[in-house]
């Protein structure tokens, strides 16, 4: 059961354009979500997070939507530069409580072209 | 460079054997986290550990176990192993007062 779902499995967007990334929970009683962002050969490292008490969350180039009634977060990286191309995962810790146990989506690979 | 190092990078191995996968925390952090990351999923879950004991159990198959030593790296152990387990193997520390996780460079296992 994926809780937390990228439907998107690659995107590919020309330098200086915005990239949208797309991520579904099905759980209700997430509050929390975060975007980990995973170059090839590297571990993933955390990028931008957002509480279930805000809609937005900004962050330079970064910024993170939630539209708690669809269930739906996005992020959007404007302008998009070739160094971002990497996978994106969508994560939220579970209800109840614990960041040990993250549930991921499956990631979103973005391709910047330049 | 996360602070999180992971041994072997890459292994290759056959079905039905066994193989440990080492990890080394930040330092300062008390614990320690496994996750896999197959060709067709996300990151899963597979065990915790803080300071040395077991603190949370995710989707981690019988087959699988791990431990954490008192200096507080970890082990985890994967046996008779199946085609199925060839995936990536992160391993993650999360900063004491932050919890923010931080990962290893994972370590690619690939079983023929």
């Amino acid at each position: 059961d994926q809780q937390v779902k990228q439907n998107s499995p690659s995107l590919s967007v020309q330098e200086g354009r915005i990239s949208i990334l797309n991520c579904d929970y099905t759980n209700s009683m997430f509050d929390y979500f975060l975007w980990y962002k995973k170059y090839p050969a590297e571990g993933p490292t955390f990028l931008i997070s957002i509480s279930s008490i805000k809609d937005k969350n900004e962050d330079g180039r970064f910024t993170v939507f939630l539209n708690k009634s669809a269930k739906h977060l996005s992020l959007h990286i404007v302008p998009s530069q070739p160094g971002d191309s990497a996978v994106y995962f969508c994560a939220a810790p579970p209800p109840q409580g614990g960041s040990e146990k993250l549930v991921f989506g499956k990631g979103t690979k973005l391709t910047v072209n330049p | 460079d996360s602070g999180v190092t992971q041994t072997p990078k890459h292994l290759i191995t056959a079905t039905g054997q066994r193989v440990t996968l080492r990890c080394s925390p930040r330092s300062g952090d008390l614990s320690v986290y496994w996750y896999q990351q197959s060709l067709d999923q996300g990151l899963q879950f597979l065990i915790q550990y803080y300071n040395g004991e077991e603190r949370a159990k995710g989707n981690i198959l019988e087959r699988f176990s791990a431990q954490q030593f008192p200096d507080l790296h970890s082990e985890l152990n994967l046996s008779s192993l199946e085609l199925g387990d060839s995936a990536l193997y992160f391993c993650a520390s999360s900063d004491v007062n932050t919890g923010e996780l931080f990962f290893g460079e994972g370590s690619r296992l690939t079983v023929l």
